[in-house]
């Protein structure tokens, strides 16, 4: 089936910086999805990108949809203590395959 | 309040100890699906089901059954638990399966020894 490479894995950053993650796949999907998962919480759906090039934010998130279709990119800017968890990429074609996730610490 | 329920919320067993985890929406749902989370692999699916009385497999489908007899409900079932089964496990719900908004229970971590 369809594999997703999400990095970085985790990351350590301060309170105020900007973070950065991706989610490359092999395969072409027709949507992405970004959830966050909270401790010991069900992951929870931030952004939903469903055409090539569309770029979409919500609050400080934002994304964006790859001209690919292979690929997707989610930007948090002027991070805080509750952004802390873990971060998954999803993608759907016939059905929905998941991200290994990355998980965000944030230091105050 | 919309929610998705999943009991119990942690659950230790010996090997070959039938269980079962409880799955339940308020939301009036068609689709249900269930999804077990290990380190470094993400989620996978487990099994799903589009309606009442329709179940299908998903990607690890081995050690696990299901049943949709209600809409609103859709136990995972565990007949012979084994320690490879030791996961944490969580139950989704949306309105159907091209619906890209699903909503997660809280998590059952379950171990196995």
């Amino acid at each position: 089936g369809q594999q997703l490479n999400q990095s970085p894995q985790s990351m350590f950053i301060q309170e105020g910086e900007d973070v950065s993650m991706n989610c490359t796949s092999s395969s072409i999907f027709n949507t992405w999805l970004w959830y966050k998962q909270d401790p010991g919480e069900g992951p929870v759906l931030l952004i939903a990108l469903y055409k090539a090039g569309e770029l979409t934010s919500n609050g400080r998130l934002t994304a964006q949809f790859g001209i690919t279709r292979k690929d997707s990119f989610l930007n948090i800017s002027a991070s805080i203590p509750s952004d802390v968890g873990i971060y998954f990429c999803a993608g759907h074609v016939n059905d929905m395959r998941f991200g290994a996730g990355t998980r965000l610490t944030v230091k105050p | 309040e919309a929610q998705v329920t999943q009991n119990p919320r942690y659950l230790i067993t010996v090997t070959g100890k039938k269980l079962t985890v409880t799955c339940s929406q308020n939301m009036n749902h068609e689709y249900m699906s269930w999804y077990r989370q290990d380190p470094g692999l993400g989620l996978r699916q487990i099994y799903y089901s589009m309606n009442v009385e329709v179940t299908d497999k998903g990607d690890v489908p081995e050690g696990y059954k299901v049943s949709r007899k209600e809409k609103r409900n859709f136990p995972l079932i565990l007949e012979s638990p084994s320690p490879n089964q030791t996961s944490l496990y969580f139950c989704a719900s949306s309105w159907s399966k091209e619906s890209y908004e699903q909503y997660f229970g809280p998590g059952t971590r379950l171990t196995v020894t």
